[in-house]
């Protein structure tokens, strides 16, 4: 079945820092990919997504490939702030379900 | 534009209780989802309704039940209440069933119902 491998936590990292949380996965087809955040407290909010083989999603300065020759799509940010702490969970998409990562917990402090 | 609201936020029930959470989907999306979100299992899938039907359902026993309206509000129910219930229920909405793509059928969240059995 289909399933989603996350780096574990927590990546704790200074304000300004590089940053990259790893994720691969095992799929039948070509699936969708989505990472999203949870804020404490919070629920899920979409951070990005892609289609298909090398699509790259970004948001809010978050970025992410779609790499179909290693099955990965990292997330990456080139400079962190406090303000990102939270949860990400990397996710693909299947026939009306998304199949999650553990979540990775990602500390910044200042 | 509203997002996916959820109620209650949070509750505390004792084992042997029933609960029932609910959802209201995002205006015009007819497919509702729900996940269950623990520390040691992460976040699991449920169930999904689309147009009052059960079109897919996760690993879970079957005390675990839901349902859809016809505006598409969505309500699980949890019966005989078990201390690893305790956990946040997430609800989520789409567009349409199917297939979870990037384009429009994507998944957005409520920001959960925490239930604590005691």
């Amino acid at each position: 079945g289909d399933s989603v491998t996350q780096m574990e936590g927590p990546v704790t990292l200074s304000e300004e820092a590089f940053l990259t949380i790893n994720c691969t996965y095992t799929a039948t087809g070509y699936p969708s990919l989505f990472w999203y955040v949870q804020y404490p407290g919070e629920g899920l909010q979409l951070l990005l997504k892609a289609t298909k083989a090398d699509d790259k999603g970004s948001n809010k300065g978050f970025e992410a490939t779609y790499r179909k020759e290693t099955t990965s799509f990292h997330l990456e940010k080139g400079s962190v702030q406090v303000s990102d702490s939270a949860v990400y969970f990397c996710a693909l998409g299947g026939y009306s379900t998304l199949t999650f990562g553990k979540g990775t917990m990602l500390l910044v402090s200042p | 534009k509203a997002g996916v609201t959820q109620t209650p936020r949070y509750l505390i029930k004792t084992r042997g209780q029933q609960v029932t959470l609910s959802c209201s989907p995002i205006s015009g999306h007819r497919s509702v989802s729900w996940y269950q979100q623990t520390p040691g299992q992460g976040l699991q899938f449920l169930f999904e309704y689309f147009s009052e039907t059960q079109r897919n359902k996760g690993n879970f026993p079957g005390r675990f039940s839901g349902r859809q309206f016809s505006n598409s509000r969505s309500e699980m129910n949890v019966s005989t209440l078990e201390l690893g219930d305790s956990a946040l229920y997430l609800c989520a909405s789409s567009l349409e069933w199917g297939r979870i793509s990037s384009g429009a059928n994507v998944l957005t969240f409520g920001a959960g119902s925490r239930l604590t059995v005691l």
